[in-house]
């Protein structure tokens, strides 16, 4: 089946390292994402990997991936107060020979950074 | 306008009564979808389209119609609604270019039906 899995809720202080997690169960899935969600607006993509990277890091953003865990972890070091947001971890998801192309998201983490 | 707009903004609705939620993209992006979000579950789709001329069904399409007559306009219709539509609905889209298959979302419609 596909199912991509979150915690809710996550709490630090500025200037600490955040790490959220995400576990995804279809394994042929080709890349996978972060998408950033501020107060009432829609989704940002924040960031996403290929399935045959183990890491990829971006300024402040590391994304580490264990394909055989199945697993998916964004780190934000010196996370700011503007950080914060709901993060989904998504997985894409191929079918019908590759015409289409659908995302499955996790619940979303809320990210509260405090002061 | 640039990028994906959805209308109305917000909107309150009694049950029985049927609406369209509208979506519009200027990006000429071949696939569009259509999704929901609820606290606790995140985004689930609800329809999807290849292309113009094409839909599909997502994870929760029962209650809703789409349509695609161009590569534009992607509009969701709750023939009749009930409480349980209650939410909040994104408008997606992406093209075939994009390596990495990028959705780009609408800002969102908030939907309550009473």
């Amino acid at each position: 089946g596909e199912d991509v899995e979150q915690s809710l809720f996550l709490s630090v202080r500025e200037g600490d390292s955040s790490v959220i997690n995400c576990t995804y169960t279809d394994s042929s899935s080709t890349y996978l994402y972060w998408y950033k969600q501020e107060p009432g607006a829609g989704l940002q993509l924040l960031t996403y990997i290929f399935s045959n990277m183990d890491m990829k890091q971006d300024q402040r953003l590391t994304v580490l991936l264990n394909k055989k865990d199945k697993h998916l972890s964004l780190r934000i070091a010196d996370t700011q107060t503007g950080d914060s947001a709901i993060y989904f971890c998504a997985e894409s998801i191929r079918r019908d020979g590759g015409a289409t192309n659908k995302l499955i998201f996790g619940t979303g983490t809320l990210l509260a950074v405090q002061p | 306008i640039a990028g994906i707009t959805q209308a109305p903004t917000s909107q309150i609705l009694a049950a029985g009564r049927r609406m369209t939620l509208r979506c519009t993209q200027d990006m000429r992006h071949n696939a569009m979808y259509w999704y929901r979000q609820d606290l606790g579950l995140g985004l689930r789709l609800i329809h999807y389209s290849n292309t113009a001329g094409t839909t599909g069904k997502g994870e929760v399409p029962d209650g809703y119609s789409v349509s695609r007559a161009n590569t534009d306009d992607f509009p969701l219709t709750l023939a009749s609604a009930v409480p349980s539509q209650t939410s909040v609905y994104f408008c997606a889209s992406s093209g075939r270019g994009a390596p990495y298959n990028e959705q780009f979302f609408g800002p969102g419609t908030r939907l309550t039906v009473l």
